[in-house]
């Protein structure tokens, strides 16, 4: 079955440094890829997508991600945390087709350290 | 203006009640979704919905009744509830289901607690 992996349930970083959450998907044909972001109490909101094109993908709030097929990953960056950046993010595939469900991750915590 | 509302926030009930869960979007897509987010945060889709009719039933209980009066509205009622029902239940909307890259825009969640 297509499945969507996260590495580490909690990453911490501190203020001022690179964050790098981790994503795989399972199957060897391309989905389309997403990355939400859930903050406490907070429905989820999209930080960024990649559907076709250039593979290093720019969202909001200075996230980035880039899909590498080879490594069917596609991994989240910032260059920067900031502390209101802590939130739980979840990556998310979905395969072509009329049937192909929004499948997510577990989700990765973020916390940032002053 | 909030895009994909849902109410109420926060649902508080016994076992064995019936309760509703509503949803409405305003950004005129065609299909709306529900999804339950379990206590270990992971998220699962319930049902979408293209235009009033089911697209997608995943293996939820029958207890479970999703109903669609228009576009804009997806409800969700649950019958006799369950210990086990008691988690965050989101709703979401997207233009259009058959694509897939469509962004799928989320609710701000109802969280669900029976005791």
């Amino acid at each position: 079955a297509q499945s969507v992996t996260q590495l580490g349930s909690h990453v911490s970083v501190s203020e001022g440094a690179l964050v790098l959450l981790r994503c795989n998907y399972s199957s060897s044909v391309p989905p389309y890829l997403f990355w939400y972001v859930q903050y406490p109490n907070q429905g989820l909101q999209l930080l960024l997508k990649y559907t076709t094109g250039a593979t290093l993908v720019k969202g909001i709030n200075g996230f980035e991600a880039e899909f590498k097929k080879s490594e069917t990953s596609f991994h989240l960056t910032k260059p920067s945390a900031h502390m209101s950046d802590a939130a739980e993010y979840f990556c998310a595939v979905r395969w072509g087709g009329s049937q192909g469900n929004l499948i997510f991750g577990k989700g990765t915590k973020l916390s940032v350290k002053p | 203006d909030t895009a994909v509302s849902q109410t109420p926030k926060y649902l508080v009930t016994q076992m064995g009640n019936d309760k509703s869960i509503k949803c409405e979007q305003n950004l005129g897509h065609d299909t709306m979704y529900w999804y339950k987010q379990d206590s270990k945060k992971f998220l699962k889709i319930m049902f979408s919905y293209n235009n009033k009719e089911l697209i997608i039933n995943e293996t939820v209980p029958n207890r479970f009744s999703p109903k669609s009066p228009d576009k804009a509205h997806l409800n969700l009622h649950i019958n006799s509830l369950e210990l086990g029902d008691s988690a965050v239940y989101f709703c979401a909307s997207s233009q259009d289901f058959g694509g897939a890259r469509e962004t799928q825009y989320f609710g701000p969640g109802t969280r669900l607690l029976v005791l």
